[in-house]
């Protein structure tokens, strides 16, 4: 059962401009959403979360979007830096249990 | 502690062998988390623990599949009698106490590769 989806597998942009990640989901009960950064033979490292009680929070670069009556969260991430080339994973948890989507690869060229 | 710690990092066995792996998580977080992850796909929850309690339980953990966290300390994942299937990295997360941001710490994976 895909309760998070992403849809996209691959994002190329160019340094500089803005990457923009999208995410959905169908379970209402997650209470937190999370992205995750993966770099080859690494385990997810965690990036930033946002509560179901808001709609935006922000970090430096980066700032996740959350559209509850949509279902949808987005993670922009500007502007775009060639280290940040990686794959990310949208994630949503409810109590103990959290949900990956399938991830996207971005590739941010130089 | 440097982070959670995963062993053996890569694991090659035949069809119908046992394999065990081991996670030490980060010292005083008191949850953890075993993922598999496949080609091309998010982490997929098996299981996990509160302590030594194992709250929840994936459909994907079959009986072949077995996890324990005896002390509510380090854990282990073991799978009988392996299929071809079961290839795949294994992941081992955990969290601390507090709640909230249900932020995971992952380790590096132990990758398992089924002849």
């Amino acid at each position: 059962d895909q309760q998070v989806k992403q849809n996209s597998p691959s994002l190329s942009v160019q340094e500089g401009r803005i990457s923009i990640l999208n995410c959905d989901y169908t379970n209402s009960m997650f209470d937190y959403f999370l992205w995750y950064k993966k770099y080859p033979a690494e385990g997810p490292t965690f990036l930033i979360s946002i509560s179901s009680i808001k709609d935006k929070n922000e970090d430096g670069r980066f700032t996740v979007f959350l559209n509850k009556s949509a279902k949808h969260l987005s993670l922009h991430i500007v502007p775009s830096q060639p280290g940040d080339s990686a794959v990310y994973f949208c994630a949503a948890s409810a109590g103990g249990d959290m949900r990956f989507g399938a991830g996207t690869r971005l590739t941010v060229k130089p | 502690d440097t982070g959670v710690s995963q062993d053996p990092r890569h694991k090659i066995t035949k069809r119908g062998q046992n394999v065990t792996f081991r996670c030490d998580p980060i010292s005083e977080h008191n949850r953890l988390y075993w993922y598999r992850q496949t080609l091309g796909q998010g982490p997929e929850f098996l299981t996990y623990f509160q302590n030594e309690a194992q709250l929840e339980k994936s459909r994907l953990l079959s009986d072949r599949f077995s996890a324990e966290r005896p002390k509510g300390s380090f854990s282990t994942l073991e799978i009988q009698r392996t299929e071809q299937g079961d290839s795949a990295m294994y992941l081992c997360a955990s969290s601390p106490p507090t709640v909230n941001t249900g932020e995971l710490f992952f380790g590096e994976g132990s990758r398992l590769t089924v002849l």
